[in-house]
């Protein structure tokens, strides 16, 4: 069975601070994928990023960051000079190889103050 | 414009009167699945497709049944809906083969008293 853990259930900041948001996984399998998704007030589900287990290197995309470390199991998301567009519920998570199965944390609510 | 789609939007139903949600996809995805979203705890998975007349079950498939007649349609069914099924409802598509990016539809909100 996979898991994921994201034990901030919600981070306040104001803006142009630097917000970490963690995402721990469990998984059996050596090959996996890990996922961020953005949840705005809206409602939809915007697709951030894909990491694959192979591939340990940071990434870095504007203001966003990963920092995938499998050594802890760790796939931590970085904003950086955080905006009151920020503000969403953000979730980590994990796929099987085939990618039939993908498990969700709990998600993590950013909320971004002027 | 690709896109996923699910209808309703919005649904308030009683107990015990069978429902469907549609959801319907302009991508040529092989793959597609529902998920339920509850507060805190995150989106689960509860049917998912690998192709045409494959489907399985997720980590909640109680109460729940879909159906792949065709590439483009993923149907959920709820056969006697129960109060504990009031949820906000996703499908999403993707490529099969590969753990690839899935796209979402806009999301059903369900209310069953």
């Amino acid at each position: 069975a996979q898991k994921v853990t994201q034990a901030q259930t919600e981070i306040s900041v104001v803006e142009k601070e630097d917000v970490t948001l963690d995402c721990v996984y469990e998984t059996r399998d050596t090959t996996y994928y890990l996922f961020w998704y953005k949840q705005p007030p809206s409602g939809e589900l915007v697709f951030l990023i894909r990491r694959n287990s192979f591939d340990e290197q940071n990434e870095i995309s504007g203001r966003y960051s990963w920092n995938f470390q499998k050594s802890t199991s760790s796939f931590n998301f970085t904003i950086t000079a955080s905006q009151v567009v920020d503000s969403a519920v953000y979730f980590c998570a994990l796929s099987t190889f085939s990618g039939s199965r993908l498990t969700f944390g709990e998600g993590t609510q950013l909320t971004v103050n002027p | 414009e690709a896109q996923v789609t699910q209808n309703p939007r919005y649904l308030i139903t009683v107990t015990g009167k069978k429902l469907t949600v549609t959801c319907s996809q302009n991508m040529n995805h092989e793959y597609m699945s529902w998920y339920r979203q509850d507060p805190g705890l995150g989106l689960r998975q509860i049917y998912y497709s690998m192709n045409v007349e494959v489907t399985d079950k997720g980590d909640v498939p109680e109460g729940y049944k879909v159906s792949r007649k065709e590439k483009r349609n993923f149907p959920l069914i709820l056969e006697s809906p129960s109060p504990n099924q009031t949820s906000l409802y996703f499908c999403a598509s993707s490529w099969a083969g590969g753990p690839y990016e899935q796209y979402f539809g806009p999301g059903t909100r369900l209310t069953v008293t």
